[in-house]
């Protein structure tokens, strides 16, 4: 089993849609999680952390179930401009992070 | 504020040339990272520099060299270039990564023919 795995979609959903997705990591000592937006050849810049508790910043809330060992990352009202290819990191403590292969959204009118 | 700063964005190299790659980092961040990236393998390390005057090896290191320069400076080295290091390659640098998350420069669009 990766050490963390993701659906690589394309995820192809209408604006004004909810979409979410799941990032599964096989290590449980694993300590802090990240969700990273990326554009098509640009490079990943930090979307939220993922906190014990769940995290929302406007329309996106992301969520930690460590009992099932993923992490979610909920869009709600997508935009076009939320189309893009999501990675989670998850980091072990250690100062090396391990990214998930990402999942595309492709958000249409 | 330039944050992390990569030189240069693209380069094309013949198999057997040698060059480096640039990093520099203005946030007085402790730690950096050199990633590859290629369609569908994802971002792997190569290397990464917990702190000033220490570098380790990642994931896929053989073919690569790195020098920590100073805490700003983290420069990747390609010593005889192989058409399997056409990628994509992003330096990276994070205060305190499993707190603060990283932060990515640009990238470098490399091709080796």
């Amino acid at each position: 089993r990766k050490e963390v795995e993701q659906d690589p979609g394309p995820f192809n959903v209408p604006e004004g849609a909810t979409v979410a997705f799941n990032c599964t990591y096989s290590n449980s000592a694993s300590q802090s999680f990240f969700w990273y937006r990326q554009d098509c050849r640009k490079e990943p810049k930090l979307l939220m952390s993922v906190y014990s508790s769940g995290n929302e910043d406007g329309r996106f809330t992301a969520q930690l179930n460590r009992a099932s060992q993923y992490i979610s990352l909920l869009i709600r009202d997508s935009k076009l401009s939320d189309s893009a290819t999501y990675l989670c990191v998850v980091n072990r403590g250690s100062y090396i992070p391990t990214f998930g292969r990402g999942t595309s959204l492709i958000v249409h009118p | 504020n330039a944050g992390v700063t990569q030189t240069p964005k693209f380069q094309v190299l013949k198999t057997g040339q040698s060059m480096t790659l640039q990093c520099a980092q203005d946030m007085n961040h402790n730690s950096m990272y050199w990633y590859r990236q290629d369609p569908g393998m994802g971002l792997r390390l190569i290397y990464y520099s917990a702190s000033e005057g220490t570098t380790d090896k990642g994931e896929v290191p053989n073919g690569y060299n790195v020098s920590r320069l100073n805490k700003r400076e983290f420069s990747l080295r390609l010593e005889s270039a192989a058409p399997s290091q056409t990628s994509v390659y992003f330096c990276a640098s994070s205060e305190e990564a499993g707190v603060y998350g990283y932060t990515f420069g640009s990238g470098t669009r490399l091709t080796v023919v």
